[in-house]
């Protein structure tokens, strides 16, 4: 157990919709990391935060936004869904943002958007 | 950017040692890791590299020469468990923190 909580585990939606989803960093680290994973792509880095601060973009769709509050949870909010966004998202948290700070994942949300 | 290459798939024998290359370009480099992820579950952190030559923890260890932008995973006395993907994964002097993955060495260990 990694200690980075996802919800839910698996949402199925329909295209057009939106969603929501959570991350829990670990205890302590101020750094929370959004990626999503197809099946035929690697992790893809889309949106980090460092204390509440949008700190990194990837490629991150402009239907796609995210924040994180005060008490460090993050949200990643995915709008005007499609068939394409299918995929699992992880979240990912690290205590600062020093060189060799590794990244922790959490268990992800498995979107199925039909 | 960033470009990171890394076979698809390997399979070897158990009990034997297999060798998972990853080279990279990178505008920038903060160090490389390797990651091991089991299909649908969250990737786990293996190895960090930052400076040239060979880090070994256990059964794993990894390689790094910054020169040729190259880095392998070596795993040794495989095991079936060892069936994975292995992620390569560099950190950039670009942005804060983040990791940027290759696509994955999806590695099958037999009988």
């Amino acid at each position: 157990d990694s200690g980075v909580t996802q919800t839910p585990k698996h949402l199925i939606t329909a295209t057009g919709q939106r969603v929501t989803l959570r991350c829990s960093p670990r205890s302590g680290d101020l750094s929370v990391y959004w990626y999503q994973q197809s099946l035929d792509q690697g992790l893809q880095f889309l949106i980090q935060y460092y204390n509440g601060e949008e700190r990194a973009k990837g490629n991150i769709l402009e239907r796609f936004s995210a924040q994180q509050f005060p008490d460090l949870h993050s949200e990643l909010n995915l709008s005007s869904l499609e068939l394409g966004d299918s995929a699992l998202y992880f979240c990912a948290s690290s205590a600062r943002q020093g060189i060799n700070e590794k990244l922790f994942f959490g268990s992800g949300t498995q979107l199925s958007v039909l | 950017g960033q470009n990171i290459d890394q076979p698809t798939e390997m399979t070897a024998t158990e009990g034997a040692i297999v060798q998972i290359n990853c080279t990279y370009q990178t505008s920038g480099f903060n160090g490389l890791f390797w990651y091991q992820q089991h299909a649908g579950e969250a990737p786990t952190f293996l190895s960090y590299n930052v400076l040239d030559g060979l880090e070994e923890k256990g059964r794993f260890s990894s390689f790094l020469s910054r020169s040729k932008g190259y880095s392998y995973l070596l795993l040794k006395e495989l095991q079936m468990k060892d069936s994975a993907s292995y992620l390569c994964a560099v950190k950039s002097q670009t942005g804060a923190n983040n990791l940027f993955f290759g696509t994955g060495t999806r590695l099958t260990v037999i009988p």
